[in-house]
């Protein structure tokens, strides 16, 4: 069964430093988001993307944050400049369709410290 | 802003129980609604979704009622087994949307053998 997958599955930087976490949504996806879930708290929405520009994003995804499809396979989501905050489990999904349901990847965790 | 919420954030039942966890959200203006399933250290898992022009749905061993009257909704989980311990969250979305899902806050269902 396809899947959305996620590298890495952690990832361990300096306060500051730039990030890149990437994604490979499932092959014949249109639509693609990115969530995170700070540790015991519930997901929230970041961003979606879809033909190839940003359809909607909350607040939570300021200046710091970008998301490109450099590829055909590929979906990342960077942050520039890391703050103890952004420490959380970030996850991908991609769905087919507006009508279909959002797939979710494992996820990465963020550790800034 | 809109909210989903939760009642309960922790659930525990006997094996061979049934379960109900229920949701509260305030859009109304919300299309359709969706419960994941969410295991430690992975990403949730799509369980069942309902539509708003609906009132109950049901899948296998799960059922998700809907009462638009009071934004309310619950998931009912059949003869409920260990392998169904997790954190549940219901998410709601929108068409004009693009798809984002607002998230609750999730109940963690512990199934005691």
């Amino acid at each position: 069964e396809p899947e959305v997958t996620q590298t890495p599955s952690h990832q361990v930087t300096q306060m500051g430093q730039e990030v890149i976490l990437r994604c490979v949504p499932i092959s014949n996806h249109l639509y693609f988001y990115w969530y995170r879930q700070i540790l015991g708290q519930k997901v929230e929405f970041l961003v979606s993307f879809y033909n190839n520009e940003i359809s909607e994003k909350s607040e939570i995804f300021d200046d710091q944050f970008s998301v490109e499809r450099p590829d055909g396979s590929n979906f990342t989501l960077k942050i520039r400049s890391t703050k103890l905050e952004d420490s959380a489990m970030y996850f991908c999904a991609s769905r087919k369709s507006s009508y279909n349901e959002q797939f979710f990847g494992p996820g990465t965790r963020l550790t800034v410290l | 802003g809109e909210s989903v919420g939760l009642h309960l954030p922790t659930l525990s039942v006997q094996e061979g129980d049934n379960s109900i966890i229920n949701c509260a959200y305030s859009n109304s203006a919300s299309d359709y609604f969706i419960w994941y399933k969410q295991e430690s250290g992975k990403g949730p898992q799509f369980i069942i979704d309902i539509r708003s022009n609906m009132d109950k749905r049901q899948g296998q061993r799960v059922t998700v009622l809907l009462n638009k009257t009071v934004k309310h909704l619950s998931l009912q989980i059949a003869a409920t087994q260990p392998g169904d311990s997790a954190v549940y969250f219901c998410a709601a979305g929108a068409y004009n949307q693009g798809g984002k899902l607002i998230f609750g806050q999730g109940t963690e269902l512990s199934v005691k053998p």
